[in-house]
């Protein structure tokens, strides 16, 4: 069974400009959950689908969005890009329709914005 | 708003010796707490997940505690290897803010 499935996982942008994120989770997987991972705020919750629904979401600025498809493939976009958004962006999907299933993480995409 | 911490927050030790991980959170308000390992410039792997309504995991030379009442838990590795060398994440999920909240992680260095 193929995992959690990530990319680009590596890419290099400039200030201003925006970037798009795509996960495919394990076959039959429905949620899928984005995390920013930085060294300095470690790994912090970016938001969560559940059947093309944005369940939750922290506390990140507006420029940061995501969307999930029928197929419950997911991206997330981050427009105006800045310096301190350089960071591995990780998604995870889990099976259960609850809130009690584990997490299964891809590779992730490694930003960097110069 | 939850806090997870992470003692140590690095440890080097000989191999054969058995690894004691520790994570405390302030929220006991949790669905559940999972431990992850992540190797340098990787994903996270899941090793252990434990349920609020249960005391332990177990997987091979991996158990894990769960202490909900006083918001800690426990990550012990028998017998460690090199291969063991990584960084353990543990990760609470909130029944208040449906979310989940990571620690710093501990980074384990296991010398051959």
């Amino acid at each position: 069974k193929a995992g959690v499935t990530q990319t680009p996982r590596y890419l290099i942008k400039t200030r201003g400009q925006q970037v798009t994120l795509s996960c495919s989770p394990i076959s039959g997987h429905r949620s899928v959950s984005w995390y920013q991972q930085t060294p300095g705020q470690g790994l912090q919750f970016l938001f969560e689908y559940f059947s093309e629904t944005q369940r939750n979401k922290g506390n990140f600025p507006g420029r940061f969005s995501g969307r999930q498809f029928s197929n419950s493939r997911s991206e997330m976009n981050v427009s105006t890009l800045e310096l301190g958004d350089s960071a591995l962006y990780l998604c995870a999907s889990s099976p259960a329709d609850s809130y009690t299933g584990e997490l299964f993480f891809g590779e992730g995409s490694r930003l960097t914005v110069l | 708003k939850q806090e997870v911490t992470q003692i140590p927050a690095a440890l080097s030790v000989p191999e054969g010796e058995n690894l004691v991980l520790n994570c405390s959170f302030t929220d006991s308000a949790i669905y559940n707490l999972q431990w992850f390992r992540q190797d340098p410039g990787k994903g996270l792997t899941s090793l252990l997940l434990i349920q609020s309504s249960q005391r332990e995991q177990t997987s091979g030379r991996l158990n894990a505690s769960l202490d909900k009442s006083s918001g800690r838990s426990t990550l012990y590795i028998a017998a460690s290897q090199p291969g063991d060398s990584a960084t353990y994440l543990c990760a609470v999920f909130g029944s208040n803010d449906y979310k989940l909240s990571f620690g710093a992680g501990t980074t384990v260095t296991v010398r051959a």
